[in-house]
């Protein structure tokens, strides 16, 4: 049983719209959560880091924290081309990272 | 943010040699991992580290063997390479203590014809 479930998508929005990507984890225990971007063919980029309920912004980019409802999610403001990419979602804590398998986001110019 | 180098970045190998993939880092850290991936595919853990001569196997069992014999180095072994091993490596290491941010290097591209 996986423990990080993530939507393979793809998700596809138009340029400048709200791009919203979500997660679910199992490991209640878990206190950190990490968005890591992928461009195809390159290794994983970690952009966003979450330990506490509520939300976290960082540019464009949004992490939101449930740890009662044990997801998580991350919202690309004025989505870009460039923004096209894996997301991979990530459950911290202990001496492993648990990596969902991603969801593809393409932006339409 | 960790600064993480693998090499080769491309390696194309005939079935049956032996490779090792390098993976080294400058910040320190004390955990270091090796993930495969395959194209548009998930991340698969098959070696991790918490420090020099410890070493232990991920989730995906693998005929690759690793060593840690310093705490920048941590580098991956196939003995007898085969067309089943062509996929990407990838390389990443963090802080023991703190919150587990991992940072990756750039990987490897393996082909075995």
């Amino acid at each position: 049983q996986k423990e990080v479930e993530q939507n393979s998508g793809p998700l596809s929005v138009p340029e400048g719209a709200i791009a919203s990507l979500n997660c679910t984890y199992s490991d209640r225990g878990s206190q950190s959560f990490f968005w890591y971007r992928q461009y195809s063919g390159k290794s994983p980029e970690l952009i966003m880091s979450i330990y506490s309920n509520g939300d976290k912004e960082d540019g464009r980019f949004t992490a939101q924290l449930n740890k009662a409802s044990q997801y998580v999610s991350l919202l690309i403001r004025d989505s870009q081309p460039s923004d096209s990419a894996t997301y991979l979602c990530a459950q911290g804590g202990g001496f492993k990272t648990i990596f969902g398998a991603g969801t593809r986001l393409f932006v339409k110019a | 943010e960790a600064d993480i180098y693998q090499t080769p970045r491309y390696l194309v190998i005939g079935t049956g040699k032996k490779i090792t993939l390098e993976c080294s880092q400058t910040m320190g850290h004390d955990k270091m991992y090796w993930y495969q991936q395959d194209p548009g595919m998930e991340l698969h853990l098959i070696h991790y580290s918490y420090g020099v001569n410890s070493t232990e196997k991920g989730d995906l069992s693998s005929e690759s063997t690793v060593s840690r014999i310093r705490t920048e180095h941590f580098p991956l072994t196939l003995e007898s390479a085969r067309p089943s091993h062509t996929s990407q490596y990838l390389c990443a290491s963090s802080e023991y203590l703190g919150d587990y941010e991992q940072y990756f290097g750039p990987g490897t591209r393996l082909t075995v014809t």
